[in-house]
């Protein structure tokens, strides 16, 4: 069965960065696009953008570019998103999901805090 | 990329139906047929429950349909249930190849 699979939950300061894995099992990994989002606490979601693990290629939304860097292992069938210079409003959960064309699955979430 | 506007809440009776809109510009939910309706109850992962504006994945329950025109697209739910108390959000494929989700609405059974 499709499951993905994120690191713990992490707390940092302001300034610093996180990087978030998603371990993807139970189907090609290299055959579907890899999307991150995120919620902040009692907030709506937010697309972050996308990483297309065959091939390396990225896309993000215009409001994390420059500050938001996705990768993925395809050795291990991992994918990455790494948030740099963080900000006490980049406290939120953050998912990695593989929405096919007509089906989805969604990591368990990652709270990332960021408190001084 | 401006969120896409949902109403803040919506409720109705059991047995009823809801609508939900989405509204975005004909650069996102207008320009294409590739909106997509989430839903997630509280401290769950979204799921789901239509794509392609109207299509319905697998074993979702057609109950939930959605239609759109022009730039607002709809999500209906009839004979609504106790566990569709959950937040619904729209998303929209964009003329810049990201995409974009609503605001949420959030659905309460009274």
């Amino acid at each position: 069965q499709v499951q993905l699979v994120q690191s713990g939950a992490e707390v940092k300061k302001p300034g610093a960065s996180v990087k978030v894995s998603c371990k993807a099992s139970g189907y090609s990994f290299t055959g579907y696009y890899m999307h991150w989002v995120r919620q902040a606490p009692g907030h709506g979601l937010e697309w972050m953008g996308w990483i297309i693990p065959s091939s390396g290629d990225t896309k993000y939304a215009q409001r994390f570019q420059g500050r938001v860097t996705m990768t993925r292992d395809t050795s291990i069938n991992t994918a990455y998103m790494e948030v740099t210079r963080l900000r006490p409003d980049d406290t939120a959960v953050y998912y990695c999901a593989r929405v096919g064309v007509s089906d989805d699955y969604w990591g368990q979430g990652t709270l990332v805090t960021v408190s001084s | 990329q401006s969120a896409l506007t949902q109403p803040a809440s919506v409720s109705g009776s059991p047995g009823q139906s809801i609508t939900i809109s989405c509204t975005g510009t004909n650069t996102d939910v207008g320009g294409y047929n590739f909106v997509s309706w989430y839903q997630q109850h509280p401290g769950k992962a979204p799921k789901l429950i239509i794509y392609d504006v109207s299509k319905r994945p697998s074993g979702v329950s057609n109950r939930f349909s959605g239609s759109k025109s022009g730039n607002t697209a709809s999500l209906t739910i009839s004979g609504l249930r106790t566990g569709d108390e959950a937040d619904y959000y729209c998303s929209s494929y964009t003329r810049s190849s990201t995409y974009v989700f609503g605001t949420g609405t959030e659905v309460t059974v009274l």
